[in-house]
């Protein structure tokens, strides 16, 4: 079956803008997570959805949101980008909310010029 | 405050040869450990994990040690062979529930010379 899918795979945006990054999930999967990585930063969490409710929220700030479709399909945005945003944004889904093993998709690559 | 450290930010090994991928962590209550593997323009995929009630899992080359009172687990691949070269992720989380999420560390990079 698919993986989570991803889009857009690259961004450019200026700062000031804003963006939105969409993920689907594997199909049957309800949980879908984000993470931001940058270099030498690793995988930071910013937000779970399950059955289209933000359970939990990493440390960013309120410019980061998110949100979960019926069909479990995730948004998120980012508005007043910041040169700092620049980084690859990953979503992860899976079966049920707090599932360890998560299935990440390939990302999107956003840069803020 | 980095919760899960992996010190080593790269690692080059001999094909063949045994490689050690470690990870610290700073939070008791952290009670599940997996590992993920990411190539460069892939997501992370699961490699291997280990629940805080055990010291030791094993799937194929790969052995995941655990020990607890000195918060540290490493991970064993053994051979090691080229196609293993990648960032290996060491991540931890505490239960479930509302607060639920993975926390990661840095990564280190292997790299399996033939």
């Amino acid at each position: 079956k698919a993986g989570v899918t991803q889009t857009p795979r690259y961004l450019i945006k200026t700062r000031g803008q804003q963006v939105t990054l969409s993920c689907s999930p594997i199909s049957g999967h309800r949980s879908v997570s984000w993470y931001q990585q940058t270099p030498g930063q690793g995988l930071q969490f910013l937000f779970e959805y399950f059955s289209e409710t933000q359970r939990n929220k990493g440390n960013f700030p309120g410019r980061f949101s998110g949100r979960q479709f019926s069909n479990s399909r995730s948004e998120m945005n980012v508005s007043t980008l910041e040169l700092g945003d620049s980084a690859l944004y990953l979503c992860a889904s899976s079966f049920r909310a707090g599932d360890n093993i998560q299935y990440f998709g390939a990302g999107t690559r956003l840069s803020v010029l | 405050d980095q919760q899960v450290k992996q010190n080593s930010p790269s690692l080059s090994v001999q094909e063949g040869r045994i490689s050690i991928l470690n990870c610290d962590y700073t939070n008791s209550m952290f009670d599940y450990f997996l590992w993920y593997k990411k190539y460069p323009a892939e997501g992370p995929t699961f490699l291997i994990s280990i629940s805080s009630i055990k010291d030791k899992n094993e799937d194929g080359r790969f052995t995941v040690f655990l020990n607890k009172s000195a918060k540290h687990l490493s991970l064993h691949i053994v051979p090691s062979q080229p196609g293993d070269s990648a960032v290996y992720f060491c991540a931890a989380s505490a239960g479930g529930g509302s607060n639920y999420k993975l926390t990661f560390g840095k990564g280190t990079l292997l790299t399996v010379n033939p």
